[in-house]
């Protein structure tokens, strides 16, 4: 599977948007870009994952460049529960059950009030 | 979304005993089920896979001999840490995929493990 970067952190202010990038410049035709987040002592939580074409549910959306090299997560409106930290994934969908979730360091998102 | 549950959320244990830790799947059913640890200021590191009915697959440099994977049915998978140190003092999560191609993996709440 192909290899993410992430910033370490950043801020944003509560109300605000949240955009978080993510590099993945040697991903390959068939993997997907999943996000998913972590908030202390908890489990991951599914925020979302596309192919090709921006993703838009009522958590976030996913916005990947035509290249496909890079994306980014966007949360519309901040809030102090959405500090967590924030993993961009790539995988590759490996016969009918998907392939393994390896983490990177992902993002610590800090919401500001 | 779908849940999945694990039990106990922590549980201490003294050094040279073992620990059974539960993923379960509650509404639906999960072929797979993947074992994670992760220590404190890291991130998530991939255990193993489990699959129903077979032997589960270790990522490198995880002791297949410690870390027993026992996944029964298509709604529990146990992760038994045996002959447990200090060093072994982790979270452990798991994940469940549910039996349809390219459906995304619903972690469990984790398990706190505190090696005495």
């Amino acid at each position: 599977d192909a290899k993410t970067t992430q910033p370490p952190s950043m801020d944003c202010a509560e109300g605000r948007a949240a955009n978080l990038p993510c590099n993945h410049s040697t991903i390959s035709g068939n993997e997907y870009v999943y996000w998913y987040r972590q908030i202390h002592s908890q489990g991951p939580q599914y925020i979302i994952h596309g192919l090709k074409n921006n993703e838009t549910n009522e958590m976030a959306s996913l916005i990947i460049t035509e290249d496909r090299k890079s994306s980014t997560l966007i949360l519309p409106h901040a809030t102090l529960r959405d500090t967590a930290v924030y993993y961009c994934i790539v995988r590759g969908l490996k016969g009918n059950q998907g392939g393994k979730l390896i983490f990177g360091q992902g993002t610590e998102l800090s919401v500001k009030p | 979304g779908a849940v999945v549950s694990q039990h106990p959320s922590w549980v201490i244990c003294k050094s040279g005993t073992s620990v059974k830790i539960e993923c379960r799947s509650l509404d639906f059913q999960a072929t797979t089920m993947f074992w994670y640890r992760q220590f404190p200021k890291q991130s998530l590191m991939l255990m193993a896979t489990s699959n129903e009915g077979s032997k589960a697959t270790y990522e490198q440099g995880v002791e297949k001999d410690k870390f027993l994977i026992n996944h029964a049915s298509l709604t529990l998978s146990t992760l038994t840490v045996t002959s447990a140190h200090p060093e072994d003092s982790s979270f452990y999560i798991c994940s469940a995929l549910p039996g349809v191609p390219g459906g995304e993996q619903y972690f469990g709440p984790g398990t706190r493990l505190t090696v005495t």
